[in-house]
């Protein structure tokens, strides 16, 4: 089965600090993605990336930035956080457009 | 552009009774649809998915049939078990998306005994 582990597992973090969001993924799939999902939403796309070193902007890439800097490595940045972001994150992996999405535990991230 | 629609937000059912839940979807390409489930603070995972119009697809007791007529793929479940209360995404890829999937916002399903 494939793997995606994403740290941390919790955090919390103070307003317009700097959070990071790592993953990794085990598939060597090409593909890799950063979803949000609050209460009772759906999942929200942020980022995603094409394969080492592309990112390309989600539905809703305002306030965070990505990175891609190996095929196993995705990051999530968040530069100057805001209250409005907490939120539970999650990463997933996958090899194209027919094929399953991935995805980690997630990320449950409270600003204060 | 491509979009995803579950019109039931939430569907409360006693354990035992079959279940439907909608999906319908909008795209100008030929589609590949998805069910993912998600149970309380876990991670989705697919839960079976479909290219072929008209042909029925199973797995661990749900089925959906993607009818490329109507832009369907409603999710069916025979007897509903407690363990099936979860949330339940409908999703949407195809050749133009650039490997992106388009989720519906998700449908509640909770059993009661």
């Amino acid at each position: 089965e494939a793997a995606v582990t994403q740290s941390p597992r919790n955090k919390v973090a103070v307003t317009g600090g700097k959070v990071t969001l790592s993953c990794n993924q085990t598939n060597n799939h090409n593909n890799m993605y950063w979803y949000r999902q609050d209460t009772g939403h759906g999942l929200r796309l942020i980022h995603y990336s094409y394969g080492a070193g592309s990112t390309e902007k989600g539905d809703i890439p305002d306030g965070y930035k990505a990175s891609r800097p190996s095929q196993e490595n995705f990051s999530l940045i968040l530069e100057l956080a805001t209250p409005s972001q907490t939120s539970v994150y999650f990463c997933a992996s996958g090899s194209g457009t027919e094929d399953t999405q991935y995805f980690g535990p997630g990320t449950r991230l409270l600003v204060l | 552009g491509d979009s995803v629609t579950q019109t039931e937000g939430l569907v409360t059912l006693t354990k035992g009774l079959p279940v439907m839940l909608n999906c319908t979807y909008q795209t100008t390409y030929s589609p590949f649809l998805f069910w993912y489930v998600q149970h309380l603070n876990e991670a989705p995972k697919l839960l079976l998915k479909s290219s072929t119009d008209n042909k029925r697809t199973e797995h661990q007791g749900f089925y959906a049939t993607l009818h490329k007529s109507s832009s369907s793929f409603h999710l069916q479940k025979s007897s509903v078990q407690l363990s099936d209360s979860a949330l339940y995404f409908c999703a949407l890829s195809d050749h133009d998306s650039n490997n992106r999937i388009f989720f519906g916002d998700g449908t509640q399903l909770v059993v009661k005994p």
